[in-house]
């Protein structure tokens, strides 16, 4: 088996800050994802990675910018936070893509702006 | 417009009762189906896939397809306290790097 390690687990930032959400993931997969959740709801994708060096935009990438860093990590940036803006944000990894991926998840990051 | 979509939004059923949940693709490329489950402060976690027209079972959990009108159901028999979370729908399809996730269903087991 292997773990999804996302840091900070709660992150509080101001109005018009850059903030920065850093995954980790010892399962040796190829692709990584983040989500945004709000409020409990549905999963919206911000970013993907199919390998090291590759970034895809998802439905969500404005005001979000993402590195691969290497293989096993995978970074995410608010760009500038949006002041009363809450959120989880979910990092995910998968053994390549198509329909039989099973994509892991991480535990999350709170983001609060105040 | 969202490709799956999810109901109800909310369910509340006794303990040891049956739980069911229900989803359509609006595109018809997206008929491979995952179900996720959520538990209050976690990330989802996969319940189980279905690719195949009929019932696929495992344990309590029974995903049934049916590919000609894009709808897939999940449902959980004997509901324990513990399985209160919220279950999400995801469709994909061949060659297609990402999964596509409904809003979710909200299940609360009531003991």
């Amino acid at each position: 088996g292997g773990i999804i390690t996302q840091t900070p687990k709660f992150l509080i930032g101001q109005e018009g800050q850059k903030l920065t959400l850093k995954c980790q993931q010892n399962f040796n997969h190829d692709t990584m994802y983040w989500y945004r959740q709000d409020s409990g709801k549905g999963l919206r994708l911000i970013y993907y990675s199919i390998t090291e060096n590759d970034l895809q935009k998802g439905d969500l990438s404005e005001g979000y910018d993402a590195s691969r860093e290497k293989k096993s990590s995978f970074s995410l940036t608010v760009t500038s936070a949006q002041k009363n803006e809450m959120a989880v944000f979910l990092c995910a990894s998968s053994m390549g893509t198509g329909v039989y991926a099973e994509q892991f998840f991480g535990p999350g990051t709170r983001l609060t702006v105040l | 417009q969202q490709k799956v979509q999810q109901s109800p939004e909310s369910l509340s059923v006794p303990e040891g009762g049956m739980a069911s949940f229900n989803c359509t693709s609006s595109d018809r490329n997206f008929q491979y189906f995952w179900w996720y489950r959520q538990h209050s402060g976690e990330g989802p976690k996969a319940l189980m896939s279905i690719f195949s027209d009929g019932d696929k079972k495992e344990g309590r959990f029974t995903a049934h397809l049916n590919k000609a009108s894009l709808h897939v159901s999940l449902h959980i028999r004997d509901s324990q306290p513990s399985d209160s979370a919220l279950y999400f729908c995801a469709a994909t399809r061949n060659n297609n790097n990402r999964i596509f996730f409904g809003d979710g269903t909200q299940l609360v087991v009531k003991p």
